[in-house]
């Protein structure tokens, strides 16, 4: 069964510029939840998805957003690009919430962005 | 508060066994789990406990839980180079809508 895949791995924009970044859970999953990894700040959440509906959602101003569509594919979006937005991000999926390990998170092997 | 706390640094020499800390907040209804993560990539899932367990063993990972204390473990016996990484803790309530990581531990083995 194929991984987790992201989509582009990486990504070099500049400053006010927006980008988009895509996810693929792996097969039969449905939630998708995103991360961003910064050397400084570490591992933050982002948002999570399930039934194309967000049910939750990190502390992230509103230039990130997000969206999951009817396959469970996810992509998220960040407008208005600051310097400080240079990360790796991360997808995870699982099979769906309320299901025990089955909200035990596989993760993709991320996309990192640069902006200068 | 909903932080998860791990040490961030472990030195262990070829062969010893290491051992990694972490404490969590939430002490319902709630998985923990171990992830390892190499330079540049993302995150690989290492092995999984639910809450109402003491402890899992998977080959050379030995998981355990002290739920008084809420202080979970991860034992990783004869370590080798190539378990140089970062080790995550996760917590994740279920039914919650979010895994909550602490910050990581860097392992190093020395040869």
């Amino acid at each position: 069964k194929a991984g987790v895949t992201q989509t582009p791995r990486y990504l070099i924009k500049t400053r006010g510029q927006q980008v988009t970044l895509s996810c693929s859970p792996i097969s039969g999953h449905r939630s998708v939840s995103w991360y961003q990894q910064t050397p400084g700040q570490g591992l933050q959440f982002l948002f999570e998805y399930f039934s194309e509906t967000q049910r939750n959602k990190g502390n992230f101003p509103g230039r990130f957003s997000g969206r999951q569509f009817s396959n469970s594919r996810s992509e998220m979006n960040v407008s208005t690009l600051e310097l400080g937005d240079s990360a790796l991000y991360l997808c995870a999926s699982s099979l769906a919430p309320g299901q025990g390990r089955g909200e035990t998170q596989y993760f993709g092997p991320g996309t990192r962005l640069l902006v200068l | 508060g909903e932080d998860v706390e791990q040490s961030l640094f472990l030195s262990v020499r070829e062969g010893d066994s290491s051992v990694i800390n972490c404490t969590y907040t939430d002490s319902s209804s709630t998985y923990l789990y171990w992830y390892k993560q190499e330079p540049g990539a993302g995150l690989q899932l290492l092995t999984y406990i639910f809450s109402n367990m003491d402890m899992k063993q998977d080959q050379r990972l030995t998981v355990l839980l002290n739920k008084k204390d809420k202080h979970l473990s991860l034992r990783i016996a004869d370590t080798q180079t190539g378990d140089s990484a970062i080790y995550f803790c996760a917590e994740r309530r279920t039914g919650g809508f979010k895994t909550i990581f602490g910050a990581g531990t860097r392992l190093f083995v020395k040869a």
